[in-house]
Parts: C-alpha cells; structure tokens; sequence
C-alpha cells in the first residue's frame, strides 16, 4: 500500500518562495505503475490541483499557477517536492501530495496534508 | 480551467438515498470518462470513492454510485449512514494531462 507524507515550512513570508516536499513509501515514484500529483485546500474552501509528475519526468501544472510552480524527482531519497515562488497571502493552504496508480486519471492515494501559511 | 459546479449542501435521514451532482463542460466532464468522487471528513485528507464515473476502488461500500449524463455526473449514496456525513467532492480530467475539481458538496446526514 502507498504511503505519502509531507514535509516543510509551515510559515512563509510574502514574496518568498513556498518549498515542499513528499516521501513516498511503498512505491518507487520511478515506477511505470504510479504517477504523482500536489494539491492544495485554502482554509474552508475547495480542492485545486497544483500539478503533476509522471514517472518519465515529465511534468503538468496548472495554468493559474504555471508561471510560479515546479515539481520535481529526488529518487535517491524516493522524494518528489513542490516549489512555488513569489507567495501571497491566496496561497495559504493545506497542501497534500498525492499518488495516482496505473494512470494519471484519479488520485488514489493521499498524505495527511500540510498547512501552509503565507505571513509576515 | 474553472471549477466543475456542485451544490453546497445535502442532507437526507439515515437510510435515505442522496445524490450530488457536478456539472462541467464538454472539455472536462462532458469529452472523458476520467471522473472522480471524494470523501473528506473534517481535518482529513480526501479519500477516492468512485473513479471512471462509476468504479469503486476496493473496500469502498456499494452504497457509493456514480453516473453521468452530458457535461454533468452525479454521485448517489444509498442508505445513507451517520459515517457519510462529510464533504465530497468530484474532479474531471480537462484534457492536456490537466485537472479540475468541483466546488464541494457538504452531506448532512439528519
């Protein structure tokens, strides 16, 4: 079974960049069979897909955030991370990362989410 | 992409049936077969409950039924439980290896 957990600041200040990170245990995120994924949740509202990591290394993001977002592979430590630059305010949220299995089509597997907050 | 459109709430007594509707386009909803429900309980990370429109990953109860009808799919859960009390939220593949989520629907279970 996939585990995914993640990892990072839980307080940025505006303008910074927002950096995060999500071990991955039960799976090779090399592997064909899985794909990866971030998503956030502001406060008391709704789900948004930041972007994705197919196990080739290519990557899609958002168009709303394309400009300020990149996912990458660390396979040494079986890591993919998050980095979203010139933070607001709007940016504070839970961010989960996520595993999708067999085809980048549902998210199948969930971390706990972490809360990131954008302040100064 | 815009958000898929849900209903912001939805109740119905224990053993009741309720169904949740989430209503895109033709890019999203309408032109795949890439839809998806999730369960999220207060302070929990979202849990799929139904994948390609009407699949259930295993151990999910057969309570849980999706459909779709044009631009628009819909979950149903049946005999409803005081455990299904949470928000659900369906997403679409949007082409272009892109997603979209739908705005959440809260179930109240009376």
């Amino acid at each position: 079974q996939l585990q995914l957990q993640e990892a990072g600041p839980g307080l940025v200040k505006p303008s910074e960049s927002l950096s995060l990170t999500c071990t991955v245990s039960g799976g090779a995120i090399t592997s064909s069979d899985y794909y990866w994924a971030w998503i956030r949740q502001p406060p008391g509202k709704g789900l948004e897909w930041i972007g994705s990591l197919y196990y080739s290394g290519s990557t899609h993001y958002n168009s709303s955030l394309k400009s300020r977002v990149s996912i990458s592979p660390d396979t040494s430590k079986n890591q993919f991370s998050l980095n979203l630059s010139s933070v607001t305010a709007a940016d504070t949220a839970v961010y989960y990362c996520a595993g999708l299995h067999d085809a980048p089509t549902e998210f199948d597997f969930w971390g706990q989410g972490t809360l990131v907050t954008v302040s100064s | 992409q815009s958000a898929l459109t849900q209903p912001p709430s939805a109740s119905g007594s224990p053993g009741q049936s309720v169904t949740i509707s989430c209503t895109g386009t033709s890019s999203d909803v309408g032109g795949h077969k890439f839809v998806s429900w999730y369960q999220q309980h207060p302070g929990k990370a979202p849990k799929l409950m139904i994948y390609e429109i009407n699949k259930r990953p295993a151990g999910v109860p057969d309570r849980f039924s999706g459909s779709k009808s044009g631009n628009t799919a819909s979950l149903t859960v049946s005999g409803l439980q005081a455990e299904d009390e949470a928000d659900y939220y369906c997403s679409s593949y949007a082409g272009s290896n892109n997603f979209v989520f739908g705005t959440g629907t809260k179930v109240t279970v009376l």
